[in-house]
């Protein structure tokens, strides 16, 4: 019975190139939240999904980020033309219903930008 | 504006003795609070939650006290273990909201 499972864990990219950040959801959830922790801060919200729609994305920033959470598959966190400020704690959660009351958040892909 | 405040950045308890961990709050009063916990390379861990409409919440060595009035909410850990040391995050979940607000944290470290 596996939790939230993102992947990578650790993922490096030079400025310029593009990030992607997976997350599987827990079995039977279908609601998915990304959060960024930059250093040193707490967890600000980015994007709501539930699958194959955005149902508040008022975190995200407006350009160079985007998300998307298929039928089937994970959902995706998609950076492009990634800069040294992008470098942060990407944590990606879920909920099995719209209650958010302490959902599950996976482990993090940790970003860093060269 | 930071809309959860957690002013203490860290705390440090001898094991056996009390942690109290703050948390302040700007919203309205419709809101519903949680603690997470958080160890390091890990995601935070639901710990608490309380309902707007409660003024505490217990469960185990855990305990959360919410202070409509002085918007203020905070966390008890009784007695206090090694394991216990990590980072705490007090959240905030808005009524009509989706997000949770999360404060900056609080590191608690608890020696033996």
């Amino acid at each position: 019975n596996a939790g939230v499972m993102q992947n990578p864990r650790h993922l490096v990219r030079r400025r310029g190139q593009e990030a992607r950040l997976r997350c599987s959801p827990m079995k039977g959830h279908s609601h998915v939240y990304w959060y960024r922790q930059l250093p040193e801060e707490g967890l600000k919200f980015m994007v709501y999904l539930q699958k194959e729609n955005i149902i508040d994305e008022s975190g995200m920033p407006k350009e160079r980020f985007s998300a998307e959470f298929p039928k089937e598959g994970p959902s995706i966190l998609r950076i492009q033309q990634v800069v040294r400020g992008d470098s942060a704690a990407y944590f990606c959660a879920s909920s099995p219903d719209s209650l958010q009351r302490g959902y599950t958040f996976g482990s993090g892909t940790r970003l860093t930008v060269v | 504006d930071q809309q959860v405040k957690q002013n203490s950045p860290s705390l440090s308890v001898q094991e056996g003795r009390i942690s109290i961990l703050n948390c302040d709050y700007t919203n309205s009063m419709f809101d519903y609070f949680l603690w997470y916990k958080k160890y390091p390379a890990e995601g935070p861990t639901f710990l608490i939650s309380i309902s707007s409409i409660k003024d505490k919440n217990e469960d185990g060595r855990f305990t959360v006290f919410l202070n409509k009035s002085a918007k203020h909410l905070s966390l008890h850990i009784v007695p206090s273990q090694p394991g216990d040391s990590a980072v705490y995050f007090c959240a905030d979940l808005q009524q009509a909201g989706t997000a949770l607000i999360f404060g900056k944290g609080t590191t608690l470290s608890v020696s033996s």
